[in-house]
């Protein structure tokens, strides 16, 4: 099993829309957790850290569900800008960063 | 401020040549990771480096060898490339105290 997973995707959504995707870890003892952006062959960005309370970044909001391992990431109000690849990041005590694979989001006007 | 960077940004190569990914960082970061990129499979592990003096595998380590040469560099060599080595590479570094990773640019590496 991998130690993160996420939906492919892709999401196709219209401008102005709400998208939501999840990503699971398998790794109980993760200590951090993050979601990056990642645009058509460049380098992944970090996009939010994901705190265990919830947390919000304008547009963005991210969750965090210890008891179910999963996280979740909110795009409201999308815009053009916001198509991209989403890349749930784990962290574990050993330093060690485990990716899933991408949830491709496409915006359309 | 340069963060991360990786040379060279594009390589081929045939098979069976050797040659070495350089990746160096200016953050004063202790952790540095090598990943590669693949259609479908995002981005894997290969070795990590938590701190100066310290490496271990990561998820697919198999046919790479990497050096820590200090806090700031850190280096993954291909001794004999293979087809299934061609990859996007991918360097990063983090501080333990603030575990956001920092990526370099990527290597677009084809073996022939």
């Amino acid at each position: 099993r991998k130690e993160v997973e996420q939906d492919p995707g892709p999401f196709n959504v219209p401008e102005g829309a709400t998208v939501a995707f999840n990503c699971t870890y398998s790794n109980s003892a993760s200590q951090s957790f993050f979601w990056y952006r990642q645009d058509c062959r460049k380098e992944p960005k970090l996009l939010m850290s994901v705190y265990s309370s919830g947390n919000e970044d304008g547009r963005f909001t991210a969750q965090l569900n210890r008891a179910s391992q999963y996280i979740s990431l909110l795009i409201r109000d999308s815009k053009l800008s916001d198509s991209a690849t989403y890349l749930c990041v784990v962290r574990g005590n050993d330093y060690k960063l485990s990716f899933g694979a991408g949830t491709t989001v496409t915006v359309r006007a | 401020n340069a963060g991360v960077t990786q040379t060279p940004k594009f390589q081929v190569l045939k098979t069976g040549q050797s040659m070495t990914l350089q990746c160096a960082q200016d953050m004063n970061h202790n952790s540095m990771y090598w990943y590669r990129q693949d259609p479908g499979m995002g981005l894997r592990l290969i070795y990590y480096s938590a701190s100066e003096g310290t490496t271990d595998k990561g998820e697919v380590p198999n046919g790479y060898n990497v050096s820590r040469l200090n806090k700031r560099e850190f280096s993954l060599r291909l001794e004999s490339a293979a087809p299934s080595q061609t990859s996007v590479y991918f360097c990063a570094s983090s501080d333990g105290k603030s575990p956001v990773a920092f990526f370099g640019q990527g290597t677009r590496l084809t073996v022939v």
